[in-house]
């Protein structure tokens, strides 16, 4: 079945700090890929995605690249600032059942002034 | 444009009960998603509902029901609860544009806890 692995927090960095969340993922064909956030007391926002290999999603600093060789999607920010702190979902939908997300785990991410 | 909204936000009941949660889709989206969030198990899918027809069933007891209204506005049943049962209950909506790409639009949730 599809599956969605991410690095275990929680995270914490600080202001500035360049930032890597781990995400692999398990699926049959060629899945979209997208990460999501969730601010406390919050529902998830859609923070990038990618449809296809190579692709890089990108919003508010955020990057990552879709690697079909690795099977991954990191999460990365240059300069994390304390707004970044949530929780970051990686989720992937699969061709077929595209109606359905598979989500990770989440990592907590607290980024200190 | 008015995102997904979700009520009640909040609410407790105890085992045995049953409760009914609503959500009302960004105008114009056609499909509602529900998903269970828990500390232990993560963002689970229960189903999804598009033009009143359920379309796609996640791995839930028969006491997790759903149904869709023809303005898009969606109810999910959970009955006779049980304590694994709270939870928060994420509801989403996607455009018919992004129907083969799994973009979802997610509500705040409603936060259920069963003493």
């Amino acid at each position: 079945g599809n599956s969605v692995t991410q690095m275990e927090g929680p995270v914490t960095l600080s202001e500035e700090a360049f930032l890597t969340i781990n995400c692999t993922y398990t699926a049959t064909g060629y899945p979209s890929l997208f990460w999501y956030v969730q601010y406390p007391g919050e529902g998830l926002q859609l923070l990038l995605k990618a449809t296809k290999a190579d692709d890089k999603g990108s919003n508010k600093g955020f990057e990552a690249t879709y690697r079909k060789e690795t099977t991954s999607f990191h999460l990365e920010k240059g300069s994390v600032q304390v707004s970044d702190s949530a929780v970051y979902f990686c989720a992937l939908s699969a061709p077929g059942s595209a109606r359905q997300l598979t989500f990770g785990s989440g990592t907590q991410l607290t980024v200190l002034p | 444009k008015a995102g997904v909204t979700q009520t009640p936000r909040y609410l407790i009941k105890t085992r045995g009960q049953q409760v009914t949660l609503s959500c009302s889709p960004i105008s114009g989206h056609r499909s509602v998603s529900w998903y269970q969030q828990t500390p232990g198990q993560g963002l689970q899918f229960l189903f999804e509902y598009f033009s009143e027809t359920q379309r796609n069933k996640g791995n839930f007891p028969g006491r997790f029901s759903g149904r869709q209204f023809s303005n898009s506005r969606s109810e999910m049943n959970v009955s006779t609860l049980e304590l694994g049962d709270s939870a928060l209950y994420l509801c989403a909506s996607r455009s018919d544009q992004a129907r083969n790409t799994g973009e979802l639009f997610f509500g705040e949730g409603s936060r259920l806890t069963v003493l």
